[in-house]
């Protein structure tokens, strides 16, 4: 059974710019969330799909957004990136909504420049 | 507003013997607790829970110690390998919400 897949594995972007990254969930799964990991700051909630909706979000600024497609695959949106946005960007799956076990992709690294 | 605190950033230890991570929360709605363990360009792995009608569980060598009126929670691993050396997160979470986790803790176990 596949993991979680996220791509691109690395990214460079200039700040300004926007940035979409994908998430496919294993397959089954019907939530996914989004996590933003820095040094020190630990896995920062960015929000959760479940069903194509959002279902929880975290303190981000509307400069992060997601959705969810039908076959729960996710993205996430960065736009106006800036520096302070440079980070490990990972992706959850679990069966039901994200407060049992969750699986992770090996995350995106995204570098702003 | 850190709900879940993991107060030590690192922690080193030899081999064989007794790792202890710790970790406290605030929330007292929390009711499922959660540690997963991260390999460098890896994402995390779930590692071991415990629901808050325990107090302990036990999988092989580790075992997650849960104390609810200290809302202080732990992991335990004995023996330690070299392969354990990993950053570990505790993860808190309450029925229908997210997970919240700590900042990590990063293990080291010298061989």
């Amino acid at each position: 059974k596949a993991g979680v897949t996220q791509t691109p594995r690395y990214l460079i972007k200039t700040r300004g710019q926007q940035v979409t990254l994908s998430c496919s969930p294993i397959s089954g799964h019907r939530s996914v969330s989004w996590y933003q990991q820095t040094p020190g700051q630990g896995l920062q909630f960015l929000f959760e799909y479940f069903s194509e909706t959002q279902r929880n979000k975290g303190n981000f600024p509307g400069r992060f957004s997601g959705r969810q497609f039908s076959n729960s695959r996710s993205e996430m949106n960065v736009s106006t990136l800036e520096l302070g946005d440079s980070a490990l960007y990972l992706c959850a799956s679990s069966l039901q909504l994200m407060n049992t076990e969750a699986f992770f992709g090996q995350g995106t690294r995204l570098t702003v420049v | 507003d850190q709900q879940v605190k993991q107060n030590s950033p690192s922690l080193s230890v030899q081999e064989g013997r007794i790792s202890i991570l710790n970790c406290d929360y605030t929330n007292s709605m929390f009711d499922y607790f959660l540690w997963y363990k991260k390999y460098p360009a890896e994402g995390p792995t779930f590692l071991i829970s415990i629901s808050s009608i325990k107090d302990k569980n036990e999988d092989g060598r580790f075992t997650v110690f849960l104390n609810k009126s200290a809302k202080h929670l732990s992991l335990h691993i004995v023996p330690s390998q070299p392969g354990d050396s990993a950053v570990y997160f505790c993860a808190a979470s309450r029925e229908g919400n997210k997970l919240v986790f700590g900042a990590g803790t990063i293990l080291r176990v010298k061989s």
